[in-house]
């Protein structure tokens, strides 16, 4: 069974700061996904990850894979308020056809 | 392009009663569409796979004959929670993507249903 876990799960940081968020999963994947979620809000799509060593970048958000070490990313550089929210991070298996979630991350950017 | 409707937004409905939500790909044919369910603070939860023209695949732990699927339309499922109890009180998402799109840009999500059972 394809299990997906974030790391941190929470995370509060001022304003200004970086830090990176984990997206570790257990078996074999061929695409990763990160979304983010406002409270009381559906998800909006962020980076799509389609092969090992893929990096994107939007703003202050930056996402990479590592599919060898079933690994993704999502860097935050220079924090502020209005990226706080909840990352998920997705992971699509071509076997089920099917999306499984990470944990979720909630990040409080503090001003 | 890939635009995702769900209907409706909000619902608090009668213990016993049975709600619908419906979720329509608005300019691309979906031949399947998830559904999700999210509890408060927590991650989403697929329910289920929605085919059109033939059942749906529920994942394990999920009761199908609570939560009926129907997906008679290549741009419309629903999702009907029969004889609801306030534990079946919860954000419902539901997701769809034409092959192309999904590629690139992922599934998209619909806005959400809150429903709450009182």
């Amino acid at each position: 069974e394809l299990k997906v876990e974030q790391n941190p799960l929470f995370l509060s940081m001022q304003e200004g700061k970086n830090y990176t968020i984990y997206c570790n999963y257990s078996t074999t994947s061929d695409r990763l996904y990160w979304y983010r979620q406002d409270p009381g809000k559906s998800l909006e799509s962020l980076f799509v990850l389609l092969s090992n060593g893929a990096v994107k970048q939007e703003g202050r958000l930056m996402a990479s894979l590592d599919t060898k070490a079933r690994l993704s990313t999502l860097h935050i550089t220079a924090a502020v308020h209005d990226l706080s929210a909840t990352y998920f991070c997705a992971v699509y298996t071509s076997g089920t056809y099917k999306y499984i979630f990470g944990t979720g991350t909630r990040l409080k950017v503090l001003a | 392009g890939a635009v995702v409707s769900q209907h409706p937004s909000r619902v608090i409905c009668k213990s016993g009663t049975s709600v619908k939500i419906e979720c329509r790909s608005l300019d691309f044919q979906a031949t399947t569409m998830f559904w999700y369910r999210q509890f408060p603070k927590k991650s989403l939860m697929l329910m289920a796979t929605s085919n059109e023209g033939s059942k749906a695949t529920y994942e394990q732990g999920v009761e199908k004959d609570k939560f009926l699927i129907n997906h008679a339309s290549l741009t419309l499922s629903t999702l009907t929670v029969t004889s609801a109890h306030p534990e079946d009180s919860s954000f419902y998402i539901c997701s769809a993507s034409s092959s192309q799109a999904q590629a690139n840009y992922g599934y998209t999500f619909g806005s959400g249903t809150r429903l709450t059972v009182v």
